[in-house]
């Protein structure tokens, strides 16, 4: 069975730091691309970050580019987002991805909540 | 990157068939055959429903279809159930960025 656990989540002050992680089980990590995917409180679904599946290729939305950066370990089949100069309009949660490619999303875990305030 | 463009909200009756629309542009939807849907619950996980426009994952009901025309993707549910009701989100594979949403669409079966 395909789980993913995401961990992490914190309240964090404005231009704080924070790292999610996310613990792939249930499939051979090392061969999907990953994703992280955010849904603000009441609002939509918003792409955060993809990263392939060797890591040597990644990708960000606009409105997290220089300030999160996402990696993943095979090895421990664990994805990272590493976040940075965190705002209020980041709070979310979080949702860690399996990817088809770079295509679609095929599960999803369960999210790790982010709140950003002082 | 803008969003790819829903209506916010759509309803039908049990048994009628409903469609909601998800316009994107060339450099998305009209670019790639790589659309999918999603549907989530409130306080759920978002899931897949179609994908690559037009596809059904395993354990997805045959009401569900998916199509494309342009930059315009849609998707179709026909003999509407009290269980559809939920929040269903578009996504296209873009140049850019790899993954674009839409701003989702609020089904309501009356």
């Amino acid at each position: 069975e395909v789980q993913l656990v995401e961990s992490g989540e914190a309240l964090v002050q404005p231009g704080g730091s924070l790292r999610l992680s996310c613990a792939a089980s249930g499939f051979m990590f090392r061969t999907f691309a990953m994703h992280w995917v955010r849904q603000a409180p009441g609002k939509g679904l918003e792409f955060v970050s993809a990263v392939s599946t060797g890591g040597d290729s990644t990708y960000y939305a606009e409105s997290v580019k220089g300030r999160f950066r996402i990696s993943r370990d095979n090895a421990r089949n664990t994805v990272f987002l590493q976040m940075g100069s965190l705002r209020s309009d980041d709070t979310a949660r979080y949702y860690c991805a399996r990817g088809q490619g770079l295509k679609y999303l095929d599960y999803w875990g369960q999210g790790a909540l982010v709140t950003v305030s002082s | 990157q803008s969003a790819l463009t829903q209506p916010a909200s759509v309803s039908g009756s049990p048994g009628q068939s409903i469609t909601i629309s998800c316009t994107g542009t060339s450099n998305d939807v009209g670019a790639f055959d790589f659309v999918s849907w999603y549907q989530q619950y409130p306080g759920k996980v978002p899931k897949v429903v179609i994908f690559d426009v037009s596809n059904r994952p395993s354990g997805i009901s045959n009401r569900f279809s998916g199509s494309k025309s342009g930059n315009t993707a849609s998707l179709s549910i026909s003999g509407l159930q009290s269980e559809d009701e939920a929040e269903y989100y578009c996504s296209s594979y873009t140049r850019r960025t790899t993954l674009v949403f839409g701003g989702g669409t609020k089904l309501t079966v009356l």
